[in-house]
């Protein structure tokens, strides 16, 4: 089946304690992407990916990494989480290089940092 | 910068009812557009998209939206509302004037509900 995953689907966690947030697609999509959600906002993107090893940042960058080492993984870094990046949190993934074509979401990791 | 305006953060109809979502955008020239729909505790799921093809675009379970570029608008129907239609709809966009390719820009969202 296609689709993307991520893990962990629920975590809590204190400010300071390093994490990372796992992704994974199964469709050889060039194109991945981070974004969080929270109320009132909608969805914000946080980095992205063309490709293996091509990354750039995304509106809300502040306070995350990313690496794209292998076409399939695009893990999301919090180095040093603070209350305010807990959030909802979705991976998407789509093929080539133009957004015409459809984006698939993960199911979305709920992050709480205490 | 390219922006997507959702009217109304909530709507509510009555199963059989129109469902009417509004999304305009900015851009002077047309973009791509898209609306997504998220089911509770669920990721976000295609509903359609607008790539140039056509101004009348169908989507899944009913759905259809119309691109007017006169309005810069691309809201979203459903001639009869379904019970199984209670999410929170996105609209958002990418390309056009002002904005990239590369990412996706959402609206925040309108959540529908569906009353008995």
């Amino acid at each position: 089946e296609a689709q993307v995953t991520q893990n962990p689907r629920y975590l809590i966690t204190v400010t300071g304690k390093k994490l990372t947030v796992t992704c994974s697609q199964n469709m050889n999509h060039e194109y991945m992407s981070w974004y969080r959600q929270d109320p009132g906002l909608g969805l914000r993107q946080i980095y992205y990916s063309m490709n293996v090893e091509v990354t750039d940042k995304g509106d809300v960058p502040e306070g995350y990494k990313v690496s794209r080492k292998e076409k399939r993984n695009f893990p999301l870094i919090l180095e040093s989480p603070s209350p305010n990046q807990t959030s909802l949190y979705f991976c998407a993934s789509r093929a080539g290089q133009g957004f015409y074509n459809e984006q698939f979401f993960g199911p979305g990791t709920r992050l709480t940092v205490l | 910068a390219q922006s997507v305006t959702q009217l109304g953060s909530h709507v509510s109809v009555s199963e059989g009812a129109l469902v009417l979502l509004r999304c305009n955008y900015s851009s002077s020239v047309p973009p791509y557009l898209f609306w997504y729909v998220q089911y509770p505790n669920q990721g976000l799921q295609l509903l359609l998209k607008y790539t140039s093809a056509a101004t009348l675009v169908k989507g899944i379970n009913g759905f259809e939206a119309e691109f007017k570029k006169s309005e810069t608008s691309f809201h979203l129907t459903k001639p009869s509302a379904h019970m199984s239609d209670a999410a929170e709809y996105f609209c958002a966009v990418s390309g056009g004037s002002g904005g990239s390719n590369y990412k996706l820009t959402f609206g925040k969202g309108t959540l529908l509900t569906v009353n008995p």
